[in-house]
């Protein structure tokens, strides 16, 4: 198993201009989340999916959407990216287990994005 | 969900025990306690959680305390490959909606040869 994957590994954006960031899974997991993380701080909630076809807003969605096609992959979209939404993003998954409870996180790489 | 509060930084000499120490003082009954760690800007690495009893796995240990109020995570023989930031969170175990995370900005672990 690969794990999380995320594609790609780093960027660099001009203000205004548009990319999707890739994150796939090949555990079968239900549930997958974008982190953003800038220097010396933890990570932050931007969106996350509970299932295949629905999506939902974390701590800092603003500037960002997302879709959810298919259950293995997790899709981050900047519209117009600005420098302050330079940063490293992480994508993670997670399972349901029996009772309904979900697993632990699972993180990919991560992919380093600069906006100039 | 309970804030948490950890030290900045942290040294442990290589071989020995690092403990750790998370408070969390405003959890609740039904908030589980995790601990993750993150090496050199990689992804985070999951490590242990648990809700009332102290647990063990293959990487560490986690003692709560009785009044849950706090806990510690202990590497019990540190190498250097145990350097990173540690990440003390406390979350509800969601039935419906994603089990999201809230990452504080953590203890920086460093293993001195």
């Amino acid at each position: 198993n690969a794990g999380v994957t995320q594609t790609p590994k780093f960027r660099v954006l001009k203000t205004g201009q548009s990319m999707t960031l890739l994150c796939a899974q090949d555990m079968n997991h239900e549930y997958m989340y974008w982190y953003r993380q800038d220097p010396g701080m933890g990570l932050r909630l931007i969106h996350y999916s509970v299932g295949e076809g629905t999506t939902a807003k974390g701590e800092v969605p603003d500037g960002y959407n997302v879709s959810r096609l298919k259950k293995q992959n997790f899709l981050l979209g900047l519209e117009s990216a600005a420098p302050s939404q330079t940063s490293v993003y992480f994508c993670a998954s997670s399972a349901v287990l029996a009772g309904g409870k979900t697993d632990t996180q699972y993180f990919g790489p991560g992919t380093r994005l600069t906006v100039l | 969900d309970a804030k948490t509060t950890q030290p900045t930084s942290m040294d442990c000499a290589e071989g020995r025990a690092a403990n750790l120490p998370c408070n969390h003082s405003t959890i609740s009954g039904n908030e589980y306690v995790y601990w993750y760690r993150q090496i050199h800007s990689q992804g985070p690495q999951y490590i242990i959680h648990g809700l009332k009893n102290n647990e063990t796995n293959e990487m560490a240990s986690l003692i709560i305390t009785e009044d849950r109020k706090s806990s510690t995570l202990i590497l019990p023989h540190a190498t250097l490959r145990d350097t990173a930031v540690y990440y003390c969170i406390v979350r509800v175990g969601s039935k419906s909606g994603a089990n999201n995370l809230f990452f504080g900005t953590g203890t920086r672990l460093t293993v001195i040869p």
